[in-house]
C-alpha cells in the first residue's frame, strides 16, 4: 500500500504565497479527491479541506484547496507565522479500502 | 461541537495488547460517520490505523490488519482499539478522529491524542 507523495519541507516568506502539493493515482486521489490538514505539535491535526476542496467553517480563506488529475494542492496566501506547521494530505484508496496519508510538508515561514 | 477523549494505558509491555477507548460527548456515535483509529510514531507522520461504522463494518491498515480490532459500544458512546503482539514500532500517539460517511469528507473532528509507549 503506497502511501501519498509530499514534498519533505518548503520554506516561504512571511505574507508570500506557498503551495504544497500531494500526488497520487487515480485509486486515491484521482478517484474522490485529497483532504488536508494542519498539524501543530502537540496539538490535534485540524482539517483544513474535505475532498471535494469545501473549508470547514472557521477555516480562513487564505487557504484555499485544487486539484489535477492525481494531484492535489493546498495553497496559502499572505503567509503569517503562525502557518508554520505540518501540512498533510489524506485519501481513501479503493484499491485496498483504506485511507492512505502523505508524508506531510514541514511548511517554515521565514 | 463533539468531544473526543481517547483513553488507555500510556505504558505497554512488547508482545502484550494495546487497547484504547474514545468517548464520544454527542450521540453522533449512532448517526452516520465512520469512526477511526490515527497515530503519529515519534518524528514521524501520521498513520491511518482503520475505522468502524455504526453498521459494525469495519476496515483496516492492510499493514496492521493481522493485529488490529476496532469495536463501537454505543451504549457507552465510545469506539476502541486492540493492537496485539506490539513491539517498539507501535510506540506512537494515537488519536481518535470522525468523518461524516460519503466520498467528499475529510477527518473533521479528533481527540487531543494520548500517548503510548511501548517499552519492558
Amino acid at each position: 500500500q503506497a502511501g501519498l507523495t509530499q514534498p519533505p519541507s518548503v520554506s516561504k516568506g512571511l505574507r508570500q504565497t506557498a503551495t504544497l502539493t500531494c500526488s497520487g493515482d487515480n485509486q486515491n486521489v484521482g478517484n474522490q479527491g485529497a483532504s488536508w490538514l494542519q498539524h501543530h505539535q502537540g496539538l490535534p491535526p485540524k482539517l483544513l479541506f474535505h475532498r471535494n476542496n469545501n473549508r470547514p467553517s472557521g477555516i480562513s480563506e487564505r487557504f484555499s484547496a485544487s486539484r489535477s488529475g492525481n494531484t492535489a494542492s493546498l495553497t496559502i496566501s499572505g503567509l503569517q507565522p503562525e502557518d508554520e506547521a505540518d501540512y498533510y494530505c489524506s485519501a481513501w484508496d479503493s484499491s485496498v479500502s483504506a485511507w492512505v496519508f502523505g508524508g506531510g510538508t514541514k511548511l517554515t515561514v521565514l | 461541537q463533539v468531544q473526543m477523549q481517547e483513553s488507555g494505558p500510556g505504558l505497554v509491555k512488547p508482545s502484550e495488547t494495546l487497547s484504547l477507548s474514545c468517548a464520544v460527548s454527542d450521540d453522533s456515535i449512532i448517526r452516520g460517520y465512520s469512526w477511526d483509529w490515527i497515530r503519529q510514531p515519534p518524528g514521524k507522520g501520521l498513520e491511518w490505523i482503520g475505522n468502524i461504522y455504526q453498521s459494525g463494518d469495519t476496515y483496516y491498515n492492510p499493514s496492521l490488519k493481522s493485529r488490529v480490532a476496532i469495536s463501537l459500544d454505543t451504549s457507552k458512546r465510545q469506539f476502541s482499539l486492540r493492537l496485539t503482539s506490539v513491539t517498539a514500532a507501535d510506540t506512537a500517539v494515537y488519536y481518535c478522529a470522525r468523518v461524516l460517511e460519503g466520498y467528499i469528507y475529510g477527518f473533521q473532528d479528533w481527540g487531543r491524542g494520548t500517548r503510548v509507549t511501548v517499552s519492558s
